[in-house]
């Protein structure tokens, strides 16, 4: 299947500080990239879609101007977390679509932010 | 899309066949049924999918009943490795639209 990776694999920040994280797909190009939150014991929340030369479309509740969302490429998308709060700290993972007519999401191995 | 219903959890012994069940009776003619697995602090790893016919790959085979009501992943040897919360997710292909995810099935494989 198609590889998708993230960077960092988790990090540790203070309080009031930024935070960007990366995620990449290494073999195949991606218009169209989502990023997720998941808190323990929860599922997996979308917070926004994310497509290539275009602003990201955040889901309800999920402050635009919190989480920065860069989509400069076919392989690389950002999610930078700003002004960091420990109710920020989480398992960020985001996930590629690919084309085709069934267009299967991959997912990166996440990133666990840890806000002090 | 729309919504699945999967049990919150099961046991399987290691080495028997592990079948997931999944109900997705108000799925539409042009939604898809796909199965993701997360593994304890990993990011989501796909399984199969499908549209009404039998899929079968390396890791599973996904069974659609005739009026793509439910379905049923099989793994054929579950192996302590295949311990994970299971997601039975149906969506519309070709809309752009990401995955929903519920709560999916914890699936406990014990020797």
């Amino acid at each position: 299947g198609a590889v998708v990776s993230q960077h960092p694999s988790w990090v540790i920040c203070k309080s009031g500080t930024s935070v960007k994280i990366e995620c990449r797909s290494l073999d195949f190009q991606a218009t169209t990239m989502f990023w997720y939150r998941q808190f323990p014991k929860q599922s997996l929340m979308l917070m926004a879609t994310s497509n290539e030369g275009s602003k990201a479309t955040y889901e309800q509740g999920v402050e635009k101007d919190k989480f920065l969302i860069n989509h400069a490429s076919l392989t690389l998308s950002t999610l930078t977390v700003t002004s960091a709060h420990p109710e920020d700290s989480s398992f960020y993972i985001c996930s590629a679509k690919t084309s085709g007519v069934t267009d299967t999401q991959y997912f990166g191995p996440g990133t666990r932010l840890t806000v002090l | 899309d729309a919504k699945t219903t999967q049990p919150p959890s099961m046991d399987c012994a290691e080495g028997r066949a592990a079948n997931l069940p999944c109900n997705h009776s108000t799925i539409s003619g042009n939604e898809y049924v796909y199965w993701y697995r997360q593994i304890h602090s990993q990011g989501p790893q796909y399984i199969i999918h499908g549209l009404k016919n039998n899929e079968t790959n390396e890791m599973a085979s996904l069974i659609i009943t005739e009026d793509r009501k439910s379905s049923t992943l099989i793994l054929p040897h579950a192996t302590l490795r295949d311990t994970a919360v299971y997601y039975c997710i149906v969506r519309v292909v070709g809309a752009g639209t990401a995955l929903i995810f519920g709560k999916g099935t914890t699936l406990s494989v014990s020797s």
